[in-house]
């Protein structure tokens, strides 16, 4: 079946220094791929998706690029900032229902 | 667009006790999840509808869990009794196309 797998967290960063979170996914035909942030106390929000193969999705700072032959849809940002601290999430959705979850990386940013 | 409203932000209750949780999606978006979100679990999917209709509600975790969408601006989640082990934050989440919108979520305390 389709899944997602993220790298596990914490991770945590000094302010400006670069950022990847890692995710792979296995699914079946050509699914949208998503990143979404969750700040403390809030829903999670759309950070960013690509739709096909070679697609950069880009958002914030935020770039990944839809991999396929890797499988692979990892979240970078050149430079992090102490308001980037929330959890991430990486989603696919394979069928326009549901979208399948990562189990979120949680990125914390030191000053 | 004020978003995907969920109602009450904050509830606590004592244990057996009915809870009810109400989400108002997004006007036009046919398609209406509810999310459990725990430390210990992470997010977890409980239900969808598409266009009022459930379609997949295995992850429903007990028949004491009900959900309805009477209509396509409403819906509820509802437990009957609650018990401490239900405490946990639910999402209501709405789409059209591809992505998910989230609500802000409704913070469950039973004690």
């Amino acid at each position: 079946g389709n899944s997602v797998t993220q790298m596990e967290g914490p991770v945590t960063l000094s302010e400006e220094a670069f950022l990847t979170i890692n995710c792979t996914y296995t699914a079946t035909g050509y699914p949208s791929l998503f990143w979404y942030v969750q700040y403390p106390g809030e829903g999670l929000q759309l950070l960013l998706k690509a739709t096909k193969a070679d697609d950069k999705g880009s958002n914030k700072g935020f770039e990944a690029t839809y991999r396929k032959e890797t499988t692979s849809f990892h979240l970078e940002k050149g430079s992090v900032q102490v308001s980037d601290s929330a959890v991430y999430f990486c989603a696919l959705d394979s069928s326009a229902s549901k979208i399948i979850f990562g189990s979120g990386t949680r990125l914390s940013i030191r000053p | 667009d004020a978003g995907v409203i969920q109602s009450p932000r904050h509830e606590v209750t004592e244990m057996g006790q009915e809870v009810t949780l109400r989400c108002k999606p997004i006007s036009g978006h046919n398609s209406l999840f509810w999310y459990r979100q725990t430390m210990m679990r992470g997010l977890e999917l409980l239900i969808y509808f598409n266009n009022n209709v459930p379609i997949d509600d295995s992850g429903m975790p007990e028949d004491r869990f009900s959900a309805k969408m009477p209509n396509a601006s409403f819906s509820t989640l509802k437990i009957q009794p609650s018990e401490p082990r239900d405490s946990a934050v639910y999402f209501c989440a709405s789409r059209t196309g591809y992505g998910y919108t989230f609500g802000s979520g409704t913070r469950l305390t039973v004690v």
